[in-house]
């Protein structure tokens, strides 16, 4: 039962134009979503979160969109940049401590940010 | 430099052979984590630590062992592996729950 889904394995954009990487969650207990990205042969970096009580926050040219009622987050990168291209994960966590508090991951996106 | 150092980065054993990878870091961190990442399914966490002495399993716990004796370290033990642990591991760690993660660089393990 997956409850964060990456509906989009990959996705390719142009340099210069918007990517837009979507995440749906099942679960409505979760209060925080994180957005990190992985480069190869290294660990994933935390990009932007956002929390359940906003329904955006940006940081940059990174803008994270939460829509509650439709239980789907996104991401957007503007302008996008070749060195933006690495796989995308989307984060969700609850509310309390134990394992509900403990962050989900989707299966990934990989964006490619052609020249 | 604020970091969680995975060793080693690559591993290549035969099935049976316990190994350790071991995960450190050293920013005073109460919570750790592994996670597994495999080709279609993500990273999908292992065991968990909320601090020395306390561990819990993930979502994919079979197989794999851990210890948390001090702050800083949180190795993941797997005392007989097998072909399906092949995978690229990561370890993890953050002020608490609620906090973002710092992962390591990644260890990758073939189980022949």
């Amino acid at each position: 039962d997956q409850q964060v889904k990456q509906n989009s394995p990959s996705l390719s954009v142009q340099e210069g134009r918007i990517s837009i990487l979507n995440c749906d969650y099942t679960n409505s207990m979760f209060d925080y979503f994180l957005w990190y990205k992985k480069y190869p042969a290294e660990g994933p970096t935390f990009l932007i979160s956002i929390s359940s009580i906003k329904d955006k926050n940006e940081d940059g040219r990174f803008t994270v969109f939460l829509n509650k009622s439709a239980k789907h987050l996104s991401l957007h990168i503007v302008p996008s940049q070749p060195g933006d291209s690495a796989v995308y994960f989307c984060a969700a966590k609850g509310r309390g401590g134990g394992s509900q508090g403990n962050l989900i991951f989707g299966k990934g996106t990989k964006l490619s940010v052609k020249p | 430099e604020a970091q969680v150092t995975q060793n080693p980065r690559y591993l290549i054993t035969v099935t049976g052979k316990k190994l350790t990878v071991t995960c450190s870091q050293n920013m005073n961190h109460e919570y750790m984590s592994w996670y597994r990442q495999d080709p279609g399914l993500g990273l999908r966490q292992i065991y968990y630590s909320m601090n020395v002495e306390v561990t819990d399993k993930g979502d994919v716990p079979e197989g794999y062992k851990v210890s948390r004796k001090e702050k800083r370290n949180f190795p993941l033990i797997l005392e007989s592996p097998s072909p399906n642990q092949t995978s690229l591991y990561f370890c993890a760690s953050s002020w608490s729950l609620n906090e973002k993660l710092f992962f390591g660089s990644g260890t990758q393990l073939s189980v022949l």
